[in-house]
C-alpha cells in the first residue's frame, strides 16, 4: 500500500500562475485535510474532508479551493498564487472524524512562488 | 479554541544524554494529544499518542510522553539520545469527541545531537 501520495514533489510558480496539487490515498480513510508548513509556524490547516462531497475550511483557507468527489482523492487548486504561498503542503489522512484516530501524512510539495 | 506552544524552537544534546523537549497546551475539551517526527525533506511520523487510559505513553523508537493534566503539559523524553534522532518534533492536540481531525500543531522544536 502507498498510503499517502503527493504529487508533485516540487513545483515553482510565477505570481498569478494557477496549478492544481494532488493528493491521493488507498487507505479507504473517510477524513482527508491539507495543511501548510512555513518555518517557525508549525503546520496549520487549510482545508478538509470528512467525505466524498463534504468539504470545510481550516485556519488559512484563504487563496485555495478543494474538492471531493471521490475516497482516495483530494485535490488542492491555487486559483492565482501569491509569493506569500510559498510553503511545503501535506496531505493527510485519517481513518474517521473520531479525535484520538491518527492522522497519516504524505510526503509533502514544496511550492515555490515568483 | 486550542493552541499549543512549544518551549525552545532548538534543543541540543549530546549523545547518550537525556532527551526533554517540552509542549503545553490549552484546549476547552479534554484533548487528544500527538507528538509528530519529521526528518529533513519527509513527511510527519507519528512517534506516540494520548487518548484515554494511562497518562504514561510510550511511542516508537524509545520516546515516551506523559499527559499531565494539572500542568496542561506533554512532554516528550528519552533516556539516551542517538545520533539518528535529530529530527524537527512537534506537538500537536485535537479536541476531544468528533472533532473531524482537527489537529493544531506547535511550532516545532529541532532537536539536534552531537557526538
Amino acid at each position: 500500500n502507498a498510503g499517502v501520495t503527493q504529487t508533485p514533489k516540487f513545483q515553482v510558480l510565477k505570481t498569478g500562475q494557477s496549478m492544481t496539487l494532488q493528493c491521493a490515498q488507498d487507505m479507504n480513510h473517510e477524513y482527508m485535510s491539507w495543511y501548510r508548513q512555513d518555518p517557525g509556524m508549525g503546520l496549520r490547516l487549510i482545508h478538509y474532508s470528512v467525505g466524498a462531497g463534504i468539504t470545510d475550511q481550516g485556519e488559512v483557507p484563504n487563496g485555495y479551493n478543494v474538492s471531493r468527489s471521490t475516497t482516495e482523492d483530494f485535490p488542492l487548486r491555487l486559483l492565482s498564487a501569491a509569493p506569500s504561498q510559498t510553503s511545503v503542503y501535506f496531505c493527510a489522512n485519517q481513518r474517521s472524524g473520531l479525535g484520538g484516530d491518527t492522522q497519516y501524512f504524505g510526503p509533502g510539495t514544496r511550492l515555490t512562488v515568483l | 479554541a486550542q493552541s499549543v506552544t512549544q518551549l525552545g524552537s532548538h534543543v541540543s544534546v549530546s549523545e547518550g544524554a537525556l532527551v526533554l523537549l517540552r509542549c503545553n497546551y490549552s484546549s476547552s475539551v479534554p484533548p487528544y494529544l500527538f507528538w509528530y517526527v519529521q526528518y529533513p525533506n519527509q513527511g510527519l511520523q507519528l512517534l506516540l499518542k494520548y487518548t484515554t487510559g494511562a497518562t504514561l505513553v510510550k511511542g516508537i523508537n524509545g520516546f515516551e510522553a506523559e499527559f499531565k493534566k494539572s500542568e496542561t503539559s506533554f512532554h516528550l523524553t528519552k533516556p539516551s539520545a542517538h545520533m539518528s534522532d535529530a529530527a524537527e518534533y512537534f506537538c500537536a492536540v485535537m479536541p476531544g469527541g468528533t472533532s473531524y481531525g482537527k489537529l493544531t500543531f506547535g511550532q516545532g522544536t529541532i532537536l539536534t545531537v552531537h557526538p
